[in-house]
């Protein structure tokens, strides 16, 4: 059974840092793209970052130069490391993974974890 | 960038009623990527519809998507007091800066 498990969220002043891990479980990571969307408090879904089987990354401009996506295969484990946090970061960030292993398309998200919520203080 | 525009933004409705949901596209949505999740409160998103009109594993076929091009929706036969939720559209392909979300239709009980 495919699982994902966000942990890490919290409540931390602006401009500071928090890392997400995301533990998977029940597939092999290294073949999947993953992917971080985040939700706002009574707001819809928005794309954060997505990490290729190969390492390859990709970030909405919302979050660039400020967060980065990683993860470690040998671990099962996906990351988002957040820096120089804003009030409008403030959301649920679920990690997610892609529907197909390497089809060269960043496919929809079949599979989310339960959400992490981080509350950015001004 | 292509924009998603979802309708209505609330539909309330009975159950055993038939509910449509609208997805538009300012652009036309390469070879149909486009998904549809369902939301509920405090929940994560979960997979109804990808390729526009596939069910993804286990949802009941009274869920059904179609559409092309721009236009997309979402249907959902006969309602269940379950399916009362937000439901999201979901733009993906070649790159991940084409992730697109739609801002979601809330589902509610008349």
């Amino acid at each position: 059974e495919v699982q994902l498990l966000e942990s890490g969220g919290g409540l931390v002043q602006s401009g500071g840092s928090l890392r997400l891990p995301c533990a998977a479980s029940g597939f092999t990571l290294s073949n999947y793209a993953m992917t971080w969307v985040r939700q706002a408090p009574g707001k819809g879904l928005e794309w954060v970052a997505s990490i290729g089987g190969g390492g390859d990354t990709h970030y909405s401009d919302s979050v660039k130069g400020r967060f980065t996506i990683s993860r470690d295969n040998s671990k099962n484990m996906l990351y988002l490391q957040m820096s120089s946090l804003r009030a409008e970061d403030t959301a649920v960030y679920f990690c997610a993974k892609d529907g197909h292993p390497g089809n060269g398309v960043w496919d929809y998200f079949d599979y989310w974890g339960q959400g992490t919520l981080v509350t950015v203080s001004s | 960038e292509v924009v998603l525009t979802q309708s209505p933004g609330t539909l309330s409705l009975s159950p055993g009623e038939r509910a449509t949901l609208s997805c538009r596209a300012s652009q036309t949505v390469s070879s149909n990527y486009l998904a549809w999740y369902q939301q509920k409160p405090g929940q994560a998103p979960r997979l109804l519809i990808y390729g526009a009109s596939s069910r993804a594993t286990g949802i009941p076929d009274r869920f059904s998507g179609s559409g092309s091009g721009t236009d997309f929706t979402l249907t959902i036969s006969r309602l269940e007091p379950e399916d009362f939720a937000v439901y999201y559209c979901h733009q993906y392909g070649r790159s991940p800066e084409m992730f697109t979300f739609g801002q979601g239709t809330k589902l509610e009980i008349k």
